[in-house]
């Protein structure tokens, strides 16, 4: 199946400090999914990205997508106790394939 | 008020039984999904259905069973031959069935062995 890492596995900051999480893959990818699970919760979609060198933002999330189409990042500014959780990418080959899921980068925030 | 309904939300297996986890949806979508979390770790698809009466294996399928007998429910039996069936399952949907669709989760099903 597809390979997808994610990296790190798990992030402390303080409150108010930036936080970025990558997804890397060694294949082309069609599109790129980010999901949020927060603690005890279900994953949550976030956002799609398609276009190679895309990038959206979500008020202080900024989601970017590689100019290979081969990896993404998600970084968060000045980061908030409700930021806490566990955030997934999910990639695809193409729109017939099923996503496969990256291990998560768990994120914790101290206040 | 739509949305992916799971239950129940605990269940506890003995050994050799088999167990059924129950997923139920009023989204309308056409495909639905289970998968597997273990602690620290991402999703793994076990099952997935792209239309009623039919249904694929995912990376994960053995020891577990699903039927979709109706478009709105797809039950997952974890059987006695998955020798390790201690994680978090989890119910998804989307109305197609694409991988270029965003996917709609169950509030999960955690599963211990006693």
């Amino acid at each position: 199946g597809q390979q997808v890492m994610q990296i790190p596995q798990y992030q402390h900051v303080q409150e108010g400090e930036d936080f970025t999480t990558y997804c890397n893959s060694s294949t082309t990818l069609s599109n790129i999914q980010w999901y949020k699970q927060r603690p005890g919760g279900h994953p949550v979609f976030l956002i799609q990205l398609v276009k190679s060198g895309e990038v959206k933002k979500q008020k202080r999330l900024t989601f970017q997508f590689g100019e290979a189409k081969k990896n993404s990042s998600l970084h968060i500014t000045a980061t908030q106790t409700t930021d806490v959780g566990t955030y997934f990418c999910a990639v695809s080959l193409n729109a017939g394939n099923m996503l496969t899921f990256g291990g998560g980068t768990r994120l914790m925030v101290k206040p | 008020d739509g949305g992916i309904t799971q239950s129940p939300k605990y269940l506890f297996r003995k050994e050799g039984q088999n167990v059924t986890l129950s997923c139920e949806q009023n989204l309308n979508h056409d495909a639905m999904y289970w998968y597997r979390q273990d602690p620290g770790q991402g999703l793994r698809l076990i099952y997935y259905s792209q239309i009623v009466n039919d249904f694929q294996k995912g990376d994960i399928a053995e020891g577990y069973s699903v039927s979709r007998e109706k478009k709105e429910s797809f039950p997952l039996t974890v059987t006695s031959a998955q020798k390790n069936p201690t994680a978090f399952y989890l119910c998804a949907s989307s109305r197609y069935g694409t991988a270029n669709e965003k996917l709609f989760f169950g509030s999960g099903t955690q599963l211990s062995v006693l």
